[in-house]
């Protein structure tokens, strides 16, 4: 049981490229998160999923897009990288709205840098 | 909207001391409380939660938190630490919609 797979773990790109984020759980949640962490400033929420074709933005959703596939996929994309989104990701999953009483369970993380 | 505060940002100390990291929030509702913890290079896990019931709640690893409704917090203790404990701690925070909302953080060094 892999739990929430992330991919890639490490990312460098520069000024302008684009890049997607890659996000899987085999747990059958129904909901499914994006955070950035930045020193001093905890996990941000970027984007999240309480089902398949549904998506909404969270805290910090400026030049994320997001896609939920099917149940089990939750991609990030950025479409032009600019050097304030470097950071680490984390794709996160719940069973149902954490709201609800369930807690989050976290992928190993994306560590991106942008030059 | 919902946040959360951790008091500490670094707290250094020494194996077999005593462990209290804050955790306050503001939010008027019903809440769902956690804590979890990141090992160097790893992800974030669950050290423990509240949704409701007995205030004082146990979780993994010896920790321990209480939810006091009246300050709005949700602190997290263990009586005595080991060189192991050395992570961070994250305090996170949800009502009844789909949003973690989580603390900056508090870094926790034990020296052997």
């Amino acid at each position: 049981n892999a739990g929430v797979t992330q991919t890639p773990k490490f990312q460098v790109l520069k000024t302008g490229q684009s890049m997607t984020l890659q996000c899987a759980q085999d747990m059958n949640h129904n909901s499914m998160y994006w955070y950035r962490q930045d020193p001093g400033m905890g996990l941000r929420l970027i984007h999240y999923s309480v089902g398949e074709g549904t998506t909404a933005k969270g805290e910090v959703p400026d030049g994320y897009n997001v896609s939920r596939l099917n149940k089990r996929e939750f991609s990030l994309r950025l479409e032009s990288a600019a050097p304030s989104q470097t950071s680490v990701y984390f794709c996160a999953s719940s069973l149902d709205r954490t709201g609800g009483g369930t807690e989050a369970f976290f992928g190993q993380g994306t560590r991106l840098t942008v030059v | 909207a919902q946040s959360v505060s951790q008091h500490n940002h670094h707290v250094i100390l020494s194996e077999a001391a005593s462990l209290e990291l804050g955790c306050n929030y503001s939010y008027g509702g019903t809440v769902n409380l956690f804590w979890y913890v990141q090992y160097p290079g790893q992800h974030l896990q669950l050290l423990l939660k509240y949704f409701s019931g007995d205030p004082l709640v146990k979780g993994i690893k010896g920790f321990e938190a209480e939810f006091i409704k009246s300050k709005f917090s949700f602190n997290l203790r263990k009586p005595s630490v080991q060189w192991s404990d050395t992570a961070e701690y994250f305090c996170a925070v949800s009502s009844n919609d789909y949003k973690l909302s989580f603390g900056a953080g508090t870094t926790v060094t034990v020296r052997a």
